[in-house]
C-alpha cells in the first residue's frame, strides 16, 4: 500500500510565477491536509479537502493560494505569483476518516524556492 | 495561538539512554498525535492517543496523555543513533475536522 505521494519534491519558481503542488492520497483515503513548515519552525494547517469539497480553509492565505480535490485525480495546492516568503515546504496528509479520530500519515513534502 | 509546545527544545543524550520529550497544550482535545521528523524529511507518524486514553506503547515508544494538566509526554526507550530527528506532537480539536495544530517540535541529538 503506497503511502502519501506528492511531486513535485523540489520546485523553482521565480518571483512571480505559478506554483502546482500535488498530492496522491493513500489508498482509501478520501481526507487531505495541506500544511506549510517554515525553516526552523513546526507546521501551519493550511487546507482541508474531501472528494470536490472544501472543508476549512481557516489556514490558507486569502490571496494567491487556491486547493482543490477533484473527483479524479490527485489534490492540487496551487500558488499564484509566488513571493519570496511563499520559499517553504509543504507537506501534504491523508487519513481515512475525519473528526480528528483517525490517523493523519504525511507525504515526503515539496520543497518551494522562489528565487 | 500555539496549542502544543515541546519541551525541551534540544536534548543531547548518549545512545542506550532514555529519551523523555513533553507536550503542552492550551484547550481540550480529541486526539494528541507524535511525529518524528528527520532532517529534510517527511514526518512520520509515532502514536495517536485519544483523549480517554492515558497510556499507549509501540514498541520503544511510550506515550502518556495527563488530560487534567493538558499534557502528554514521548518516552523513548533505549535510544539509538537512528533515533536522532525532530519529534512534534500535535493536537486536534473537536468540531474542528481533523485539523492538527502543531508545536515546535524537540530536537533529539542521540551520540554514539
Amino acid at each position: 500500500n503506497a503511502g502519501v505521494m506528492q511531486n513535485p519534491r523540489h520546485l523553482v519558481r521565480r518571483r512571480g510565477q505559478e506554483a502546482r503542488l500535488r498530492c496522491s492520497p493513500m489508498k482509501g483515503h478520501s481526507h487531505v491536509y495541506w500544511y506549510r513548515q517554515l525553516p526552523e519552525e513546526g507546521l501551519k494547517f493550511m487546507v482541508y479537502l474531501q472528494k470536490e469539497n472544501i472543508i476549512d480553509e481557516s489556514g490558507m492565505p486569502k490571496e494567491r493560494f487556491s486547493a482543490e480535490f477533484p473527483k479524479e485525480g490527485p489534490s492540487i495546492l496551487r500558488i499564484q505569483q509566488v513571493v519570496r516568503g511563499d520559499s517553504a515546504a509543504y507537506f501534504c496528509a491523508s487519513s481515512e476518516g475525519t473528526g480528528g479520530t483517525y490517523e493523519q500519515y504525511f507525504g515526503p513534502g515539496t520543497r518551494l524556492t522562489v528565487t | 495561538s500555539q496549542q502544543g509546545e515541546e519541551d525541551p527544545q534540544a536534548l543531547s543524550i548518549q545512545e542506550g539512554e532514555n529519551a523523555t520529550m513533553n507536550c503542552s497544550y492550551k484547550t481540550s482535545i480529541n486526539n494528541l498525535q507524535w511525529y518524528r521528523q528527520n532532517s529534510g524529511r517527511g514526518l512520520v507518524h509515532l502514536i495517536l492517543i485519544r483523549s480517554n486514553e492515558r497510556e499507549k506503547h509501540s514498541g520503544r515508544l511510550r506515550v502518556t496523555l495527563d488530560t487534567s494538566k493538558k499534557s502528554s509526554s514521548l518516552l523513548i526507550t533505549a535510544s539509538r543513533a537512528a533515533d536522532t530527528a525532530s519529534y512534534f506532537c500535535a493536537t486536534s480539536r473537536y468540531n474542528q475536522g481533523g485539523k492538527l495544530i502543531f508545536g515546535q517540535g524537540t530536537e533529539l541529538s542521540v551520540k554514539p
